[in-house]
């Protein structure tokens, strides 16, 4: 089953500090999605990558295609920044004839405090 | 900008009861998503529709239906709801013709409550 793990589940951190969070996939896929979800439950798309990296701001998301795994950086955290972080996956073959599915994962908790 | 809107942030209902979560978008999209999202299992996808009147099952449609007579609204019915189907329902649009990348926007998102 094609699946997408992300780590930490959980990360705390104090203002200002480098953040790092962790998505590995187990096949091979078209496309890779960072998502952010704050309380309430709202939904909205940082990023979409099928290789090497991009940045917005203080965010910076890579995506290593032979290792099979992405990461999400923030650099000088803010506590604006404390959300739920999830990854999401379009498998290959790349569909174009109907909707493009996502898999996610379970998502990482980030606290950022003063 | 997109905006994809839910019929209600938060609903309550008794077990048993016909339970429709309508879903509007205003992009003129193609594809439309309804999902759960409970906690540790991430977001589910329960069906899906890439046009009018067509849909398709997703990983997790078992207790639930959809309907979509047009383009802008997708409705998720639960028939005779559970509570295992207490959860928040998170619709979704995309456009095949946005890109590779098919970038969903999502809604606010529906805490469902079954008791």
């Amino acid at each position: 089953k094609n699946e997408v793990e992300q780590s930490p589940q959980n990360l705390t951190a104090q203002e200002g500090e480098f953040i790092t969070i962790n998505c590995s996939y187990s096949v091979g896929i078209s496309a890779l999605h960072w998502l952010q979800q704050h309380p309430g439950g709202g939904i909205v798309s940082l990023f979409m990558l099928s290789s090497g990296k991009k940045k917005h701001g203080r965010l910076i998301a890579t995506i290593n295609i032979q290792e099979k795994h992405s990461s999400l950086h923030i650099t000088a955290s803010h506590p604006r920044d404390s959300a739920v972080y999830i990854c999401a996956v379009r498998w290959f073959p790349f569909d174009t004839g109907t909707a493009s599915k996502l898999t996610f994962g379970t998502g990482t908790r980030l606290q950022v405090t003063l | 900008d997109v905006k994809v809107t839910q019929s209600s942030r938060y609903l309550v209902k008794r077990t048993g009861e016909k339970v429709f979560l309508e879903c509007v978008q205003d992009m003129d999209h193609e594809n439309m998503f309804w999902y759960r999202q409970d906690p540790g299992l991430g977001l589910r996808l329960i069906y899906f529709s890439y046009d009018v009147k067509m849909k398709e099952k997703g990983d997790i449609p078992e207790g639930y239906s959809v309907s979509r007579e047009k383009k802008e609204r997708f409705s998720l019915i639960l028939e005779s709801a559970s509570t295992n189907q207490t959860s928040m329902y998170l619709c979704a649009s995309s456009s095949p013709s946005g890109g590779k990348y098919n970038e969903q926007f999502f809604g606010p998102g529906t805490r469902l409550t079954v008791l």
